[in-house]
């Protein structure tokens, strides 16, 4: 089976534009993660998609959002970008509820802003 | 705030000595996860633990959970230097939001 994949795998912003990353989960999973890795924050929850419906949502503001496709395909957005957005973003897919089953992630996408 | 912090932040440790991580959390939990993430890198998953569990094996890893005293451990047999990396724990819940919470992550370096 083919793993995680995020396109793209690196950006560069600059402040006040937005973004969009991929995810494409294993074939299968329903359930899709999204999480932003920094050195200070460490891993923090975004949110979770199953079914094309946010199940969950971390402690971020609106500026993040996300959205699921019929085939389980994710994209997550960040508007009006921030130097603090500058992170390590990472998707993760799962059988059905993370929380029960394990997690497989993707490689990230790594992104900068300026 | 964070959920799982592990302890240490860092370790180093000569190949073939066992290696112990910690994991201490707050509030209860339905289960527990570690990971593995070398530098930078998508996370692999270890070993998912029941909260109804005490320990489980996975080759040379060995997972403990103590909920009465709200932590879990990771002990390595015999590390090799392919075992450096960070090792996060990450707490689950069922009816939460916020239902993933990770560590800091311990930094584990083997030396050879």
């Amino acid at each position: 089976k083919a793993g995680v994949t995020q396109t793209p795998r690196y950006l560069i912003k600059t402040r006040g534009q937005q973004v969009t990353l991929s995810c494409s989960p294993i074939s299968g999973h329903r359930s899709v993660s999204w999480y932003q890795q920094t050195p200070g924050q460490g891993l923090q929850f975004l949110f979770e998609y199953f079914s094309e419906t946010q199940r969950n949502k971390g402690n971020f503001p609106g500026r993040f959002s996300g959205r699921q496709f019929s085939n389980s395909r994710s994209e997550m957005n960040v508007s009006t970008l921030e130097l603090g957005d500058s992170a390590l973003y990472l998707c993760a897919s799962s059988y059905r509820d993370p929380a029960l089953y394990e997690q497989y992630f993707g490689p990230g996408t790594r992104l900068t802003v300026t | 705030s964070q959920q799982g912090e592990e302890d240490p932040q860092a370790l180093s440790i000569q190949e073939g000595e066992n290696a112990t991580m910690n994991c201490s959390y707050k509030t209860s939990i339905n289960n527990l996860q570690w990971y593995r993430q070398n530098s930078g890198r998508g996370l692999v998953h270890l070993i998912l633990i029941r909260s109804n569990e005490r320990e489980k094996h996975s080759g040379r890893l060995r997972v403990t959970l103590d909920t009465s005293k709200k932590s879990s451990s990771l002990l390595i047999t015999a590390p090799r230097a392919a075992d450096t990396a960070s090792y996060f724990c990450a707490t689950l819940f069922m009816n939460r939001d916020d239902k993933i919470i990770f560590g800091k992550g311990t930094r584990l370096h083997i030396l050879p």
